[in-house]
């Protein structure tokens, strides 16, 4: 079983249309985040928590809201969909390390196309 | 602010040929460096890492060496092989939080049989 899993892995919905993806974890980890990858520009953070009641706002938070329910689960949110919000999503994990580089553990992905 | 810039793709090569990903960076401070790499289907995974200038990372027959004085961490590989067929990002951080990585644009690499 993966580590982190994403659900749904493709979501096709129309302008308007409130939607939420979904990833969890078994990992144990704290530290969760949320990516988009558009192609060309990379992977940008959108949002990230470092525990259940910390959510911090990334590069691209303008359209989207989180919800951390629980240590293993954080939830991503479009409110009204785009077409612009049509992009490839991320979700990752990574462990408090106290100094040393934290490694992110990627979820497969949610391809999300807006009509 | 901090950037990555990597060469644009695709790069397609046959099996067994020498690989270089030329990735060079902007940043005010001394970051660490990062190559992640992406299998088709799935998320992105840490290949290599370099913490200081001369360092050299390596895994998986990958290497890359951080170069202060050209701001480079060039990927290569000696013999690549069809299983190495992926999308590579360069990324920087100047912070140990994984929250501050700046990922490059990535680099699609597809080896011929």
């Amino acid at each position: 079983d993966a580590d982190v899993t994403q659900t749904p892995r493709n979501r096709i919905t129309k302008t308007g249309k409130r939607i939420m993806l979904e990833c969890s974890q078994t990992k144990g980890h704290d530290r969760m985040y949320w990516y988009r990858q558009d192609p060309g520009l990379g992977l940008r953070l959108i949002y990230y928590s470092f525990d259940v009641k910390d959510i911090n706002k990334g590069e691209i938070s303008d359209g989207y809201s989180v919800s951390r329910q629980a240590q293993a689960k954080f939830s991503l949110s479009l409110e009204s969909a785009i077409p612009n919000q049509t992009a490839l999503y991320f979700c990752a994990t990574s462990e408090h390390s106290g100094g040393s580089n934290e490694k992110l553990f990627f979820g497969s992905g949610t391809q999300l196309s807006v009509l | 602010g901090d950037s990555v810039t990597q060469m644009e793709g695709p790069v397609t090569l046959s099996e067994e040929a020498f690989l270089t990903i030329n990735c060079t960076y902007t940043a005010t401070g001394y970051p660490s460096l990062f190559w992640y790499v992406q299998y088709p289907g799935e998320g992105l995974q840490l290949l290599l890492k370099a913490t200081k200038a001369d360092d050299k990372g390596s895994n998986k027959g990958f290497e890359a060496t951080y170069r202060k004085e050209t701001t480079s961490f060039h990927l290569e590989k000696g013999s690549v092989q069809v299983s190495d067929s992926a999308v590579y990002f360069c990324a920087l951080s100047e912070d140990s939080s994984a929250s501050k990585i700046i990922f490059g644009s990535g680099t699609r690499l597809s080896i011929r049989p």
